[in-house]
């Protein structure tokens, strides 16, 4: 099936340190979401975008849906061990269909 | 919040068994059920999606026989992996589509060896 690319594939940061990830697609999506997940866990929703160009927080997270549709970023700031992860993007075409799954990012956070 | 249970956490099988998972939402109506498999360190495929009702709709490659999904309520959908052999060992995770959320909600997982 379909994958969305994401990069970077992994990341190791210091504590405090500034994340920033992508995700781009050859197809457009009207919804973008991140979602996060832990060792043997299922993917936990962290962020939903739902127009081209919004910009959107939670807490420390920010993400935006590009304006063509076809690519979103998530940034965290001021990293703490407790993001350590993997943030997948995913991109529906309407409500109720399926999600496609970007290849995740696997974050490291040292102290 | 949504949240969606999902039975067994981990399971070990024998080849040529079957083994059934279960997801349940607790507190909202899944409309429709998706079911994914992660093998390690990849991401989540779709395998199928399932309607309240209405037979499920599988994924190009995946095998309709050999996962059964039934989705007879509004709050339970299962996963059966019939004859299940070694390559079958995976992650199988769940989400349930409630009405008017915009952002699926998960289930925790079933880690499944089959040996």
């Amino acid at each position: 099936g379909q994958q969305l690319n994401q990069s970077p594939q992994s990341m190791f940061i210091q504590e405090g340190e500034d994340v920033s990830m992508n995700c781009t697609s050859s197809s457009i999506f009207n919804t973008w979401l991140w979602y996060k997940q832990d060792p043997g866990e299922g993917p936990v929703l962290l962020i939903a975008l739902y127009k081209a160009g919004e910009l959107t927080s939670n807490g420390r997270l920010t993400a935006q849906f590009g304006i063509t549709r076809k690519d979103s970023f998530l940034n965290i700031s001021a990293s703490i061990p407790s993001d350590v992860g993997i943030y997948f993007c995913a991109g529906r075409t309407g409500t109720a269909s399926k999600l496609t799954f970007g290849t995740g990012t696997r974050l490291q956070v040292t102290l | 919040g949504a949240v969606v249970s999902q039975h067994p956490s981990w399971v070990i099988c024998k080849s040529g068994t079957s083994v059934k998972i279960e997801c349940r939402s607790l507190d909202f109506q899944a409309t429709t059920m998706f079911w994914y498999r992660q093998f390690p360190k990849q991401s989540l495929m779709l395998m199928a999606t399932s309607n309240e009702g209405s037979k499920a709709t599988y994924e190009q490659g995946v095998e309709k026989d050999k996962f059964l999904i039934n989705h007879a309520s509004l709050t339970l959908s299962t996963l059966t992996v019939t004859s299940a052999h070694p390559e079958d060992s995976s992650f199988y995770i769940c989400s349930g589509d409630r009405k008017g959320d915009y952002g699926y909600t998960f289930g925790s997982g079933t880690r499944l060896t089959v040996v």
